[in-house]
């Protein structure tokens, strides 16, 4: 059975760091992209960034401006986000989703999500 | 980037209704549109990729169509458990857009 949970998330100030965790199972790992989606509280879905298996190939939204990494360890099936300088607006669920590239359909599992609140 | 637009925001239907949500996007995005259903405090569930193909496990009353900038989900014969919230996304490139969401609520 395909499992991705996702850790780490929690309350931080304005300008603060976290590194969101997402862990999966039931799937090789290291042959699917994976993706970061957010989520801010009462409003829709936000594609935030995705990494290729091998981490080849990274992508981020134009909005997060390099304040975010996303990155991965096959070895332990995990994927990561360091997210720096966090602001109010960064508040929000944070979902890891498969992506199945190969096949096309795209997101097809998802984690249930980490709240991250950034507040002072 | 390329923008993508649902139609309607809110939609209000009763049980057995057949229903359309449609998905516009600014440029071309070919056929590849996926099709998410979201209920509160859950997350996103996959329901059709690549514009038309269900995803394994989904109900044949979800249909889906179009290409190049214009899409649509159908669902034939609303269910209780259809009542929910549903996003497009386009993924033919990076950043992977969503539309900003179709609430279906009960009539």
């Amino acid at each position: 059975e395909v499992q991705l949970m996702e850790s780490g998330g929690g309350l931080v100030k304005p300008g603060g760091s976290l590194k969101l965790s997402c862990a999966a199972s039931g799937f090789p790992f290291s042959a699917y992209n994976m993706n970061w989606v957010r989520q801010a509280p009462g409003k829709g879905l936000e594609w935030v960034s995705s990494i290729s298996g091998s981490s080849n190939f990274i992508n981020y939204a134009d909005s997060l401006k390099g304040r975010f990494t996303i990155s991965r360890d096959n070895a332990k099936s995990s994927l990561f986000l360091q997210m720096s300088s966090l602001r109010v607006e960064d508040t929000a669920i944070y979902y890891c989703a498969r992506e199945d590239y190969a096949s096309g359909t795209n997101f097809d599992y998802w984690g249930q999500g980490a709240l991250v609140t950034v507040s002072s | 980037d390329i923008q993508m637009t649902q139609s309607p925001s809110t939609l209000s239907a009763s049980v057995g209704d057949r229903v359309t949500i449609t998905c516009r996007a600014s440029q071309s995005v070919g056929t590849w549109l996926a099709w998410y259903q979201q209920k509160p405090g859950k997350a996103p569930k996959l329901l059709i990729y690549k514009t038309s193909h269900l995803q394994s496990g989904v109900p044949s009353r979800f249909s889906g169509r179009g290409s190049g900038t214009e899409f649509t989900l159908t669902i034939s014969s609303l269910q209780p458990d259809d009542f929910a919230t549903y996003y497009c996304q386009r993924y033919n490139s990076f950043p992977y857009t969503f539309g900003q969401g179709t609430h279906l609520e009960i009539k």
